[in-house]
This record gives structure tokens, C-alpha cells and sequence, in this order.
């Protein structure tokens, strides 16, 4: 069965460093979005994607964050200059179609640590 | 945006035991989506209620989206170890993902 893939699947930096984190969705899927997970806490969502446009973001999403689909099949998330608070889970999602009916497939997460 | 509370936080249940977990939403919902994730894991997608007053059953769970459309339950018989982790039902927003904040359920054999 095809499956949402993500690297790292850990990774410690430094306060203030960049991180690009890598996903690769299911390969017949057009929308892309990303969450996160404060360790112990619910899902955020970050940011949605279509047609190498953002299609919604949160407020979570600020200036530091970017997203890009830099070939065919890879998708990233890119954190611009580390905060301590963005230690956490880091979820890729993808689905076939988009809207309300549309089933999200999550990888398996990065999980960031600043230090 | 709209919100989705969950409760309880936590439910520690001995195996075969019942369970249950709600979600509630001051305002309607137009669907509910319920997730899996297993400890460490990701969230799997269970299912989705997009009806009134609507029940669909998957072997020992049982999912209801109030007549209001303003809650909805998870209910498992029967429990066992591998049921184990957190449930969390979420609002699909035109793609985003609103999520409560899940039940841990922990299973004692």
C-alpha cells in the first residue's frame, strides 16, 4: 500500500539554524499539507498546498516557515531560523482529491528538537 | 475557526472493559473525522460522519455524529492491548485538519 514517506525522521539543531524538512506523498496525490505536535498535545495544522501554490496556512505559519515542491515527487517544509519553540513532531499529509471529503494520509513525522 | 473539545484527556481501562471518548463543537459541523495514533506513531484515519444523527461501526468501534451535529462519540467493546493509544476526532475544514485534543486510552491486560 502506498505510503506517505518522510526524512528525517529525527533531527536536533541549534537555535537560530535553518532545517528543511523532506516528504514525499503518495504518488498519485495533488494536495499536500503539513501539522505539527507539541510533544503531549493535539495536531496543528500548518499549511496546505495545490498546484505549487499555498492553499491556506495558520497562523502558526509565519515568515520563518516555507514550503516548496522542488521536483515531482518531494515536498518540504523549511523553518527558517530555529526558535526553541518549535520543537516538536512535524507531520506530512497528502490526498487524492481536496475539500471536506477528502482522506489525509500522514507519514510517520520528523521529530524536531532545538536546542 | 471552529473548534472541536475532546474529553476526557485520559482513560485508563482494563482489557475488555468498554470505552468511549467524545467530541463536542459549540458550533454545527459539516463532517467528523476520527484518528488512530499509536504511541510514537502517526494519526491513521479511521473514518468519517458527515450525517445527522449518523452510525457506522468498524468491528469493536462504534462512531456517532450527534442528531445536531454539534458532537460525536467513539465507542470501543471489548477492549484489548492493541487498541491502545490516543483517539482524536478532527473538523475537515476545505482540507485543514481541526483536531481535538485526543483520549489516551491506555489498555491493562
Amino acid at each position: 500500500e502506498p505510503e506517505v514517506t518522510q526524512t528525517p525522521s529525527h533531527q536536533v539543531t541549534q537555535m537560530g539554524q535553518e532545517v528543511i524538512l523532506r516528504c514525499v506523498p503518495i504518488s498519485n496525490h495533488l494536495y499536500f499539507y503539513w501539522y505539527r505536535q507539541i510533544l503531549g498535545q493535539k495536531v496543528e495544522f500548518l499549511v496546505s498546498f495545490y498546484n505549487n501554490e499555498i492553499s491556506e496556512k495558520s497562523e502558526i505559519f509565519d515568515d520563518q516557515f516555507s514550503v516548496e515542491r522542488p521536483d515531482g515527487s518531494n515536498f518540504t517544509l523549511k523553518i527558517r531560523s530555529t526558535k526553541l519553540e518549535d520543537s516538536a513532531m512535524y507531520f506530512c499529509a497528502s490526498s487524492q482529491t481536496s475539500g471536506s471529503g477528502a482522506t489525509q494520509y500522514f507519514g510517520p513525522g520528523t521529530r524536531l528538537l532545538v536546542l | 475557526g471552529q473548534q472541536v473539545m475532546q474529553i476526557p484527556q485520559y482513560q485508563h481501562v482494563q482489557e475488555g472493559e468498554d470505552f468511549t471518548t467524545y467530541c463536542n463543537s459549540s458550533t454545527t459541523l459539516s463532517n467528523i473525522q476520527w484518528y488512530k495514533q499509536r504511541p510514537g506513531g502517526h494519526p491513521v484515519f479511521l473514518i468519517q460522519l458527515v450525517k445527522s444523527g449518523e452510525v457506522k461501526k468498524q468491528k469493536r468501534l462504534t462512531f456517532q455524529f450527534g442528531e445536531a451535529k454539534k458532537n460525536s462519540s467513539l465507542h470501543i467493546t471489548a477492549t484489548q492491548t492493541t487498541d491502545v493509544g490516543t483517539y482524536f476526532c478532527a473538523n475537515n475544514q476545505g482540507g485543514k485538519l481541526i483536531f481535538g485534543q485526543g483520549t489516551e486510552l491506555s489498555v491493562k491486560p
